[in-house]
């Protein structure tokens, strides 16, 4: 089915420790994002990629790194994980010029 | 400066009774605005969005919901709960040429039955 994939679709990781989020879509979008989402805060923009060779800052992007490896793939990565960074994060993406965005199912990351 | 303010956190409605939930934003341009549904363990579901032209908007599964731009409101609205809808709603905000969507907190919907 086309749509945004991400994976994994659990992890639990130790303090310190790195990990790579993915995310992948099939709808040939050109813009891509990440979002985590906190109880009680809604989701929050982590990076977003505009078009394939971009990236850029938005609400929340302190502890993350991001690379838009193609046009379908958008990762995310935590190089040192804390436990602030416990959440579900939620890979997007949107045609340009569309005003809909597609949402994977999320990654739900825990930090202990 | 965009944002987004949902009033309530939780709502409770029986079955078959009218759903309301309150969404208000502030934007200094035209906004595009959004409802979103996300149920449990799972992403988030488009319901409906307003861009432009007619401001009563209808979404999947029997909401809708009006722009009112002297109010600065876009609630989401169904005439009659079933038990389906038990989920959470996020009504969500982008100006036009921005790329970054900014969210509500969320209302959590429970049906009685």
């Amino acid at each position: 089915n086309a749509g945004v994939t991400q994976t994994p679709k659990f992890q639990v990781l130790k303090t310190g420790q790195s990990m790579t989020l993915q995310c992948a879509q099939d709808m040939n979008h050109n813009s891509m994002y990440w979002y985590r989402q906190d109880p009680g805060m809604g989701l929050r923009l982590i990076y977003y990629s505009a078009s394939e060779g971009t990236t850029d800052k938005g609400e929340v992007p302190n502890g993350y790194n991001v690379s838009r490896l193609n046009k379908r793939e958008f990762s995310l990565r935590l190089e040192s994980a804390a436990p602030s960074q416990t959440s579900v994060y939620f890979c997007a993406s949107r045609p340009t010029g569309g005003y809909g965005y597609t949402f994977g199912s999320g990654t739900r990351l825990t930090v202990v | 400066a965009q944002s987004v303010t949902q009033l309530g956190s939780h709502v409770s409605v029986s079955e078959g009774a009218l759903v309301l939930l309150r969404c208000n934003y502030s934007s200094s341009v035209p906004p595009y605005l959004f409802w979103y549904v996300q149920y449990p363990n799972q992403g988030l579901q488009l319901l409906l969005k307003y861009t432009t032209g007619a401001t009563l908007v209808k979404g999947i599964n029997g909401f809708e919901a009006e722009f009112k731009k002297s109010e600065t409101s876009f609630h989401l609205t169904k005439p009659s709960a079933h038990m389906s809808d038990a989920a959470e709603y996020f009504c969500a905000v982008r100006e036009g040429g921005a790329n970054n969507l900014f969210f509500g907190t969320g209302t959590r919907l429970t049906v009685i039955p």
